[in-house]
C-alpha cells in the first residue's frame, strides 16, 4: 500500500545538537511539507517543496533546514539554532488538485 | 493571502447528538475545502472534502456544506459516537500547482457519554 512514513516516532535531542527527522513517501506525490504542532495548537508550516531540488520557507523556518534530493524523500534537520524544538512534527505530501496525506508524526523532546 | 477562521475551539456534545464546526475563509479564489480529523498522538487524516462547484457533500454520518457567497463552510457530524472525539481541522486552498493548504486552528470535539 502507498503511504507516507515518518521516523523515528520519538526523538530526544540534547542541547546544542542537530537532529534529522525522516519523511519518505511512495505515493508519487510531487509536493511535500513539514509542519510543527505544539500541544493544543494548530499546524504551523516550516518548509515545503513542490519539486525535486527546490524548496521554500514556510512561516517558521528559522532554526530548521531541509533538502529534496529525491522525489520520495524530504528530511528535516532541527539545528541548534532552534531554541525551542520540543514539539510534534508532521510531514505531508500531495499531488496537484488533491488534499494532503499526512505521516504519523515524530515527537521531538529536548533533554 | 488566504486566512481561515475556525469556531468553536472546543465543543462538547452528548453521544448521539449532532456536532457542527464552522469555518470562514478570506480568499474568494479558494476552490478546495478539506476537513481533517486528528486523534491523539497521530497525524491528521482527511475525512471529507468539497470543491467550490458543489454546495454540499455527504459521507455516511458526516456532511460538509459550502456557501461561496458568504465564504464559509461547515462540518456536520450526526449521531455522534465516542470514536468521534478528536481534533478537527478545516482548510482552504486554490488548487493549482501551488497546493499549499491553509488550515484553521482546530476544534477539539468531546463526545460525552
Amino acid at each position: 500500500d502507498g503511504g507516507i512514513t515518518q521516523s523515528p516516532k520519538y526523538l530526544f535531542r540534547k542541547e546544542g545538537q542537530n537532529v534529522t527527522l525522516s519523511c519518505e513517501q511512495n505515493l508519487n506525490h510531487d509536493a511535500m511539507y513539514w509542519y510543527r504542532q505544539d500541544p493544543g495548537q494548530g499546524l504551523r508550516l516550516i518548509y515545503y517543496s513542490q519539486i525535486v531540488n527546490d524548496f521554500q520557507k514556510g512561516d517558521i523556518a528559522e532554526g530548521y533546514s531541509v533538502s529534496r534530493e529525491k522525489k520520495e524523500s524530504f528530511p528535516l534537520t532541527v539545528t541548534s539554532a532552534q531554541k525551542n524544538p520540543t514539539a510534534f512534527y508532521l510531514c505531508a505530501s500531495t499531488r496537484v488538485n488533491y488534499g494532503y496525506t499526512f505521516g504519523s508524526g515524530t515527537r521531538l523532546t529536548v533533554v | 493571502g488566504e486566512n481561515v477562521e475556525q469556531h468553536p475551539s472546543t465543543l462538547s456534545v452528548q453521544e448521539g447528538d449532532s456536532a457542527v464546526i464552522k469555518c470562514t475563509y478570506s480568499d474568494s479564489a479558494s476552490n478546495y475545502f478539506p476537513w481533517y480529523k486528528q486523534e491523539l498522538g497521530k497525524g491528521p487524516q482527511l475525512i471529507i472534502d468539497i470543491r467550490s462547484n458543489v454546495g454540499e457533500k455527504k459521507d455516511q454520518r458526516i456532511a460538509v456544506t459550502l456557501n461561496k457567497t458568504a465564504k464559509h463552510f461547515s462540518l456536520h457530524i450526526t449521531e455522534t459516537q465516542p470514536e468521534d472525539s478528536a481534533v478537527y481541522f478545516c482548510a482552504a486552498s486554490f488548487m493549482n500547482r501551488d497546493d499549499k493548504i491553509i488550515f484553521g486552528k482546530g476544534t477539539r470535539l468531546h463526545i460525552l457519554p
